[in-house]
């Protein structure tokens, strides 16, 4: 499959508890970029790397949300002391420069109880 | 920097009608647009996309869209509207690396009357 791959497709958790996503871009796509969904709303940006190097990151992102890309393959995005305002859908999208398109995940979606 | 605008929130058509979702850019580059279809609770589904090749883009189940430079325009289009086209709809505009480089409209909700 060449696809972006996105685990876990669902996550429930409960408030206060620590959670890990993960994303597969692309084999070779040095672009990397997460989004986050809520109810009813667009994908709003998170962050972006291009390889291992996290080059932008949204204000959303508040400290208790951290994202890498180690050696610029999967990427991770972390969560801690997960609050019900984190429940969305987290998109994972890559690409690579001369490709005039970026590739999505099929997304996870977090449900915080 | 670069924006892209969906005109309407929600759009109301009847079964068997033509659809038309209205969406604008604005971008200091030439960017790639992109229409995604996203059912609930689901992830995007590319319906089609124009990549500075032809500007009419016919894409999956019936949609269509064409490039208007001179509007900066990428209105989508169906002829015959079905009741499984019920869903949110997104124009999404690529010009490259970082925050600005891949951009989102606010998304259309297609309802569709039976």
């Amino acid at each position: 499959d060449t696809g972006v791959s996105q685990n876990p497709r669902h996550k429930i958790t409960k408030r206060g508890q620590n959670v890990t996503f993960r994303c597969d871009p692309i084999s070779e796509h040095n672009r990397l970029y997460w989004y986050r969904q809520t109810l009813g709303q667009g994908p709003e940006f998170l962050t972006y790397f291009q390889n291992e190097a996290q080059l932008e990151k949204s204000r959303l992102l508040s400290d208790r949300f951290s994202a890498e890309r180690p050696k610029g393959s999967f990427s991770t995005l972390e969560i801690q002391r997960t609050e019900q305002g984190d429940s969305a859908m987290y998109l994972c999208a890559s690409t690579e420069e001369g490709i005039r398109e970026a590739f999505f995940g099929q997304g996870t979606r977090l449900t915080v109880v | 920097a670069q924006s892209v605008t969906q005109l309407d929130s929600h759009v109301s058509v009847s079964e068997g009608t033509p659809v038309l979702l209205r969406c604008n850019y604005s971008s200091s580059y030439s960017p790639s647009l992109f229409w995604y279809v996203q059912h609930p609770n689901k992830g995007l589904q590319l319906l089609l996309k124009y990549t500075s090749a032809a500007t009419l883009v016919k894409g999956i189940n019936g949609f269509e869209a064409e490039f208007k430079k001179s509007e900066t325009s990428f209105h989508l289009t169906k002829p015959s509207a079905h009741m499984s086209d019920a869903a949110e709809y997104f124009c999404v505009a690529y010009s490259g690396g970082g925050a600005d480089g891949l951009t989102f409209g606010k998304g259309t909700h297609l309802i569709i009357q039976p």
